[in-house]
């Protein structure tokens, strides 16, 4: 089984603040996911990263994946209370392993 | 263009029942997944298909039984419910291992 940790587990912010989620393995990935959850929801996809190295960002939200494909950041810049939430990071195994393993996710909580 | 319909959305069940999830997915998503999420376990891979005719388990299958005769649907089907299934069921779905998957919006089970 490949495990993939979080950190932190809980993070509470004022608006404004910058902050960084991380999510680490031993394991190589094909590729690497980030959700973000609001409660009585299912997750939502925000990006999937499947090159070492990679960077994408997404409005105020920047992702990167490690060079060695085994960790991943996610960044927040200038939080706002909307960003409060669950976010998931969950890895997908290589050749024909199709199973998607989730880490058990930071909750964000960003106070006006 | 509905997406991943899961029903229903709530259940109790007496210990020792039997009952079927339903899963149904209307984008043509060959990779269709059941996760059940428990509160400081995160989301854990119950059984997973990556086509019509093909399932496999994944890291709690025990107690769980999944078929996959269509594209469409995923039912997943609990045997004899214990209470330590109470949880969460998220069904989810992807055109491809690699791109990032869309989830339904849960089934919430209690086991009495």
């Amino acid at each position: 089984t490949q495990l993939l940790e979080q950190s932190p587990q809980f993070l509470s912010i004022q608006e404004g603040e910058n902050l960084t989620v991380y999510c680490n393995s031993s394991s190589v990935f094909s590729s690497l996911q980030w959700y973000r959850q609001e409660p009585g929801e299912g997750p939502v996809l925000l990006v999937t990263v499947v090159t070492g190295g990679e960077v994408k960002k997404l409005k105020r939200l920047t992702f990167q994946f490690g060079d060695a494909r085994k960790d991943s950041s996610l960044h927040i810049t200038a939080a706002q209370p909307g960003d409060t939430g669950l976010y998931l990071c969950a890895g997908m195994g290589g050749g024909s392993n199709y199973k998607l393993t989730f880490g058990k996710g930071t909750l964000l909580t960003v106070n006006p | 263009n509905a997406g991943v319909t899961q029903t229903p959305k709530f259940q109790v069940l007496k210990t020792g029942q039997s009952m079927t999830l339903q899963c149904a997915q209307d984008m043509n998503h060959e990779y269709m997944s059941w996760y059940r999420q428990d509160p400081g376990m995160g989301l854990r891979l119950i059984h997973y298909s990556v086509g019509a005719g093909i399932t496999d388990q994944g890291e709690v299958p025990n107690g769980y039984n999944v078929s996959r005769s269509t594209t469409e649907d995923f039912p997943l089907r609990l045997l004899s419910a214990a209470p330590s299934q109470t949880s969460v069921y998220f069904c989810a779905s992807s055109y491809s291992y690699r791109v990032g998957y869309t989830f339904g919006s849960g089934t919430r089970l209690t086991v009495v």
